[in-house]
């Protein structure tokens, strides 16, 4: 059974980088899956942040005007987000997720809450 | 605002039908990406419900079901049950954006 956990700090100051790792156990990372960073806002819908391929491609959305980027550690099966120049408007809970390659995001993380606040 | 639409509640009874709708445009649905459905209920991971326009993953009922033409796609829950209670998603791929989008979500309520 593939299971993923997200964690990192709960809280981050404005201007500063958020950062998660979602670690994955009962599949390899290396697989052919694209690893995924999905977030919801306060009382809004989810928004894709960004993926990462085992060979390491990667896609971003464009809308975070180049503050996002993802990164594995194949030694610690596990897949990180880094998230620049944070505002309150990044306040989330952010969920880390699989794709299979044509299919949907099948195996999600149960979420992590971050605050961005002084 | 979201780039797929959705309406942003639905409710029916137990046992009844209900359907859930989800409008995109040339550049996502309407350009033969597949839609994907999700069940979210808050707290917890989002559950992949439908994907690839039609596909019930392994333990989804039956009771679930999808379909997509043009530029739009739809789920469709029968025989609603108090447990439905969610937050529903559909979810496509953008060649404007080259990266995956979501509809803004629609609530479920079981009256």
């Amino acid at each position: 059974q593939v299971q993923l956990q997200g964690s990192g700090p709960g809280l981050v100051k404005p201007s500063e980088t958020l950062s998660l790792t979602c670690a994955v156990s009962g599949a390899s990372i290396s697989s052919s899956n694209w690893w995924n960073w999905v977030r919801q806002t306060p009382g809004k819908g989810l928004e894709w942040l960004g993926e990462i391929y085992h060979g390491g491609s990667t896609n971003y959305n464009p809308s975070l005007n180049g503050r996002v980027s993802l990164s594995m550690d194949r030694s610690k099966n596990q897949f990180s987000l880094r998230l620049t120049s944070v505002t309150a408007a990044d306040t989330a809970v952010y969920f880390c997720a699989r794709r299979p390659v044509a299919h949907g995001f099948d195996v999600w993380g149960r979420g992590t809450k971050v605050t961005v606040s002084s | 605002q979201s780039v797929l639409t959705q309406p942003p509640s639905v409710s029916g009874a137990p046992g009844q039908r209900v359907t859930i709708s989800c409008t995109g445009t040339t550049s996502n649905i309407g350009a033969t990406y597949d839609v994907h459905w999700y069940q979210h209920l808050p707290g917890t991971a989002p559950k992949l419900l439908i994907y690839s326009n039609t596909k019930r993953p392994s333990g989804v009922p039956d009771r679930f079901s999808a379909s997509k033409s043009g530029t739009s796609a739809s789920l469709a829950i029968t025989g609603l049950q108090a447990g439905d209670e969610a937050d529903y998603y559909c979810q496509s791929y953008d060649n404007r954006i080259s990266g995956w989008v979501f509809g803004g979500g629609t609530k479920l309520t079981v009256l």
